[in-house]
């Protein structure tokens, strides 16, 4: 299995851009999560699925972030209109199960963001 | 609210054993213990997890006392590849939530 794939890897954007971050779980995990990580913050959870449906959405930050999961297989996280403090790493995880419960998160490489 | 504290930074030397602590505040009771490690320009990626008591694989042991307000992480004789940020993680059916990690230097 390759794991689970992000793209693009590396994005530069202009201050009020749209930003669309892409994300391919591992195939047959049910579950999928987004995480963004900056030095200040650390690793904070944005949002996660299940079974393509949003289960908790608290993470993300405020109207300009949005996030889909039209099937098993792809999900999308959106910025619009970005700005420089969403710099950071964005990460997908996905596991078979909820993680935390018997079951482990298999993260991506990451989307480094910068937003000038 | 569930909040994960560990130690920022640790130093080690090569041979030796490095135990890292986390608590587990308001840790909800069917949540399990995960322990992550992450190296520069990659994603976090799983050590080991467990419920309670002792666990151990081919990398580590994972300590849980019974009443699970901590966890030990225990690597065993580390060398330089062991230079990782590692992350206490609790969650499930309680808010998911990682720890700030612990920067783990290895030095020759």
């Amino acid at each position: 299995d390759a794991g689970v794939i992000q793209s693009p890897r590396h994005e530069v954007t202009e201050m009020g851009q749209e930003v669309t971050l892409r994300c391919k779980p591992i195939s047959g995990h049910d579950y999928l999560f987004w995480y963004r990580q900056t030095m200040m913050r650390g690793l904070e959870l944005l949002i996660y699925f299940n079974n393509n449906v949003p289960i908790d959405d608290s993470g993300m930050p405020e109207d300009r972030f949005s996030a889909k999961m039209p099937n098993a297989s792809f999900s999308t996280l959106k910025i619009q209109p970005s700005e420089p403090r969403d710099s950071a790493v964005y990460f997908c995880a996905s596991s078979l199960g909820l993680a935390g419960v018997t079951e482990t998160q298999y993260f991506g490489p990451g989307t480094r963001l910068l937003v000038l | 609210l569930a909040k994960t504290t560990q130690p920022i930074s640790m130093d080690s030397y090569e041979g030796q054993e490095v135990n890292i602590t986390c608590s587990h505040n308001n840790i909800a009771t069917n949540d399990y213990i995960t322990w992550y490690q992450q190296f520069p320009s990659q994603g976090p990626r799983f050590i080991i997890q467990g419920y309670k008591t002792k666990v151990t694989n081919e990398v580590a042991s994972l300590f849980i006392p019974a009443d699970r307000k901590s966890s030990t992480l225990s690597l065993p004789r580390v060398s330089l590849s062991d230079t990782a940020v590692y992350y206490c993680f609790s969650g499930g059916y309680n808010k998911l939530i990682f720890g700030a990690g612990t920067r783990l230097a290895v030095h020759p």
